[in-house]
């Protein structure tokens, strides 16, 4: 069980594109939702907690306009990287929790977003 | 802030020996959690053990365990018969509460190569 699905895993696009990702709990409900960036060799960055049915909460030096998150229902959140850059390129990994737990959170494969 | 240092940004290890890879934490806090997460060259996320920090009893998952000193703010965690497979990043992970919100605090790392 508690498993998330990432998708997709991989994307190439052109510079300027906006791109999305989506990040679902497959088998279990998650209000809270959780969006990394990693940069290679390092460690994971968290970039905003997304819980559903309100706004994010983005963690400092995080421009909101540049990433939007919208955690519409209990099972799926989605980042969409707006006006992509080459610098935005980076591997982004969502995780979730189950609600109202003390269950540790669970990660999806991860995305890795190359802007060219 | 809650901080997670670990200390060895590479480790390696002979095939079936044991390793023991260090992580120290520094938190105000009283009731937390601590994991160990592995991330394989395929950069998924991978739960290895965790420990709820009012056991005293460390924890155990087959050929992984933790030593758990909560007065000294330490989690290591000891592989035995070390495998191929297990090779990858470990993070030490830290997660309590923080001003309400549910953030993993993460280590940087460290590398584990393991000897054929």
């Amino acid at each position: 069980g508690a498993v998330v699905s990432q998708h997709p895993s991989r994307v190439i696009c052109k510079s300027g594109t906006s791109v999305k990702i989506e990040c679902r709990s497959l088998d279990f409900q998650a209000t809270t939702m959780f969006w990394y960036r990693q940069f290679p060799k390092q460690s994971l960055m968290l970039m905003a907690t997304s819980n559903e049915g309100s706004k994010a909460t983005y963690e400092q030096g995080v421009e909101k306009d540049k990433f939007l998150i919208n955690h519409a229902s209990l099972t799926l959140s989605t980042l969409t990287v707006t006006s992509a850059h080459p610098e935005d390129s980076s591997f982004y990994i969502c995780s979730a929790r189950v609600s109202g737990s003390n269950q540790p959170q669970h990660f999806g494969d991860g995305t890795r977003l190359s802007i060219l | 802030a809650q901080t997670v240092t670990q200390s060895q940004p590479e480790m390696s290890v002979q095939e079936a020996e044991t390793v023991t890879l260090s992580c120290t934490y520094d938190t105000s806090e009283s009731d937390y959690y601590l994991f160990w997460y592995k991330q394989p060259p395929s950069r998924q996320m991978i739960l290895v053990i965790r420990q709820e920090a009012y056991k005293q009893q460390n924890a155990t998952e087959n050929r992984f365990s933790v030593n758990f000193q909560k007065a000294a703010k330490s989690f290591s965690l000891k592989i035995s018969d070390s495998q191929l497979g297990d090779a990858a990043m470990y993070f030490c992970a830290y997660w309590g509460p923080q001003g309400g919100s549910e953030k993993l605090v993460f280590g940087k790392g460290t590398k584990l190569t393991v000897n054929p």
